[in-house]
């Protein structure tokens, strides 16, 4: 059973260019989340989604930032016109439905910004 | 608002040493859960425990042992014998029992072990 996985690894970008995290989630999880973690600095949760549904983006900036989870395929967190500040680690996380204790990790997508 | 605070910033030690890393937590929930997590230098994130708020019994695990204290709200990590490859920074967290998913985290203590 593979863990759960993102893609790419490493991602660099220009300001002003948009960037695309994916995050597969285990197999069978149904629910999904995506922290950032800046320098220096611990994990921040960003937003909490099921299949087609966002359950809770309280973490979410308010612009620029968008994330789904489609009924097929991986979830996105989508980063439009990037700037230097949204270089971080972006980790996505995965549980199945009931359990949301039972939380496995990704391992993570570092976004440069240059 | 849930909180948690990881005093120590950096910990250094010489191999073989005993060491404590501190993790005091704050909410209003009566239940939730608390975890600690290990980031090594290669940058991935290594769940270690969980534990709910119920539970006050210490764990063991090898030379990871964990000690819970709801009356201080301190859910402290100690490393015994500890070794070069436990240099990693240390991540304590806590969540809402009805959301577990959505974890507050500490800044996280890096610990270096010298040999």
């Amino acid at each position: 059973n593979a863990g759960v996985m993102q893609n790419p690894r490493h991602l660099v970008r220009r300001r002003g260019q948009e960037a695309r995290l994916r995050c597969s989630p285990m197999k069978g999880h149904s629910h999904v989340y995506w922290y950032r973690q800046l320098p220096e600095e611990g994990l921040k949760f960003m937003v909490y989604l099921q299949k087609e549904n966002i359950i809770d983006e309280s973490g979410m900036p308010k612009e620029r930032f968008s994330a789904e989870f489609p009924k097929e395929g991986p979830s996105i967190l989508r980063i439009q016109q990037v700037v230097r500040g949204d270089s971080a680690a972006y980790f996505c996380a995965s549980s199945p439905q009931g359990s949301s204790y039972e939380q496995y990790f990704g391992p993570g997508t570092r976004l440069t910004v240059t | 608002a849930q909180k948690v605070t990881q005093a120590q910033t950096e910990i250094s030690v010489v191999e073989k040493e005993d060491v404590t890393l501190d993790c005091v937590y704050e909410t209003r929930d009566t239940t939730y859960y608390l975890f600690w997590y290990k980031q090594p230098p290669s940058g991935e994130l290594v769940f270690l425990i969980r534990r709910n708020s119920f539970d006050e019994q210490n764990e063991i695990s090898g030379r990871y042992s964990w000690n819970f204290q709801k009356s201080t709200s301190s859910f402290n990590f100690t490393i015994t014998a500890s070794q070069v490859v436990d240099s990693a920074v240390y991540f304590c967290a806590l969540s809402e029992y009805t959301n577990a998913g959505k974890s507050t985290f500490g800044d996280g203590t890096t610990l270096t072990v010298k040999p």
